[in-house]
């Protein structure tokens, strides 16, 4: 069954620290890829998304994410974090040419002190 | 334009009871998509529907059902209410049920069956 691994539960931070969280799936077809956040309080939002071209994507808020075929990875990455970006961040997967079923990670939350 | 809204935002069911969820999807929107997300979770796929009809199921026991009606709003229905159906129930609509189509999401509803 296919499936979307997060590899960090929580990760702390200080402020202007850089960011990387990792994201890896398993599905050997063609995939479409997201980064989704969730603030405290809020909905899902999405942060960005690969659906092909240059494997590296820019999102809101200056996230990128960059997609590695060969390893199966869609790692989201910030230069510099901001207080700002506490949240709770899930990665999700939809199999290409299906319906828009996406498959979450567990999430990673993401702490970020002043 | 408006979002994805669901009601009610918190709820307490007893075991073996029967609950519904609503969602009204976003403008323009005619996909509805629900998910379950368990604490220290993602969201998990229930089911999908497009234009009144389920187009799409995941792993989830029949009890778990679902309405669209003519104005694309939703209802999730869960019959026979276990302990472990609690968790906070998503809605996300779309434009379109086809992977190209970003997910709009709601606040969720939490459940809580005790």
């Amino acid at each position: 069954a296919q499936s979307v691994s997060q590899h960090n539960h929580h990760v702390i931070l200080s402020e202007a620290a850089s960011l990387e969280l990792g994201c890896n799936y398993s599905y050997g077809g063609t995939v479409n890829l997201f980064w989704y956040v969730q603030y405290p309080g809020q909905h899902l939002q999405l942060l960005l998304k690969y659906f092909s071209g240059d494997p590296l994507v820019k999102g809101i808020k200056g996230f990128e994410a960059e997609f590695i075929k060969s390893k199966f990875s869609f790692n989201l990455r910030k230069p510099s974090v901001q207080w700002s970006d506490t949240a709770e961040y899930f990665c999700a997967v939809i199999l290409s040419g299906g319906y828009n079923k996406l498959i979450f990670g567990a999430g990673t939350r993401l702490a970020v002190h002043p | 334009e408006t979002g994805v809204t669901q009601s009610p935002t918190h709820l307490i069911k007893t075991r073996g009871q029967q609950v519904t969820l609503r969602c009204s999807s976003q403008s323009g929107h005619n996909t509805v998509s629900w998910y379950q997300q368990a604490l220290g979770q993602g969201p998990q796929f229930i089911f999908q529907y497009y234009r009144e009809e389920e187009n799409g199921r995941g792993n989830f026991p029949p009890r778990f059902s679902g309405l669209q009606f003519p104005n694309y709003s939703s209802e999730l229905n869960v019959n026979a209410l276990e302990l472990d159906d609690s968790a906070l129930y998503l809605c996300a609509s779309s434009l379109s049920g086809t992977t190209d189509s970003p997910l709009h999401f709601g606040n969720g509803t939490r459940l809580t069956v005790t």
